[in-house]
């Protein structure tokens, strides 16, 4: 069974410049997950989704961060416009919605703003 | 605010040592608990979970501790090899799905 799939890998732009991760979840997940890793640091949950549902985007800076998951299945998130700061590993993980739910991770997205 | 943090942020082991990974968090309401493994350029990697209502839980090799009293949490590694070497996370499930993760405990096994 695949696992969850991210694209692409690794990702250098410049500042202001926008950017999107793609995200394809564990066939039959409904639950999709959007995480921010600093180097050093543990995953911060930014949006949530149950199916096409963000139920938790609490954590998401709504000025330049976007996110949808259209048909409850793939994901995008895009940043627009960029900045320094936001440079990171983007990981997107999904679990089977059910109440403590193990979450499955992918590789991430590793995107360097200059 | 409340989270789950790690008490050391690097561990070095002998091969064939036992490692021992320890986590305090803070959130007394949460009752379930993951231990993932991250290795470098991958992401977080499912290791072992417990439940508030259980102290032990062993998996191969790996045995997690919950100690609700003190709001502590341990991972225990057997006969440490050199592919354990990694990033181990607690993490925290709070009611609702939402995962708190700690800073995390570098493992350096030494040959």
């Amino acid at each position: 069974e695949a696992g969850v799939v991210q694209s692409p890998r690794y990702k250098i732009i410049e500042k202001k410049q926008p950017v999107a991760f793609w995200c394809n979840p564990i066939s039959g997940h409904n639950t999709l997950y959007w995480y921010l890793q600093n180097l050093g640091q543990g995953p911060e949950l930014l949006i949530r989704y149950e199916n096409e549902e963000a139920v938790d985007d609490s954590q998401l800076p709504k000025d330049r961060f976007s996110a949808e998951r259209l048909k409850g299945v793939d994901s995008t998130l895009k940043i627009q416009p960029a900045e320094l700061g936001d440079s990171a590993v983007y990981l997107c993980a999904s679990s089977s919605g059910l109440q403590q739910e193990t979450q499955y991770f992918g590789p991430g997205t590793r995107l360097l703003v200059l | 605010g409340e989270s789950v943090g790690l008490h050391l942020p690097t561990l070095s082991v002998q091969e064939g040592d036992n490692s021992i990974i320890n986590c305090a968090y803070s959130n007394s309401a949460s009752d379930y608990f993951i231990w993932y493994k991250q290795e470098s350029g991958k992401g977080p990697q499912f290791i072992i979970d417990i439940r508030s209502n259980m102290d032990k839980r062993q998996g191969q090799r790996v045995t997690v501790l919950l100690n609700k009293t003190v709001k502590h949490l341990s991972l225990q590694i057997a006969a440490t090899q050199p592919g354990d070497s990694a990033v181990y996370f607690c993490a925290e499930n709070i009611w609702g799905g939402k995962l708190i993760f700690g800073q995390g405990t570098e493992l350096s096994v030494k040959p």
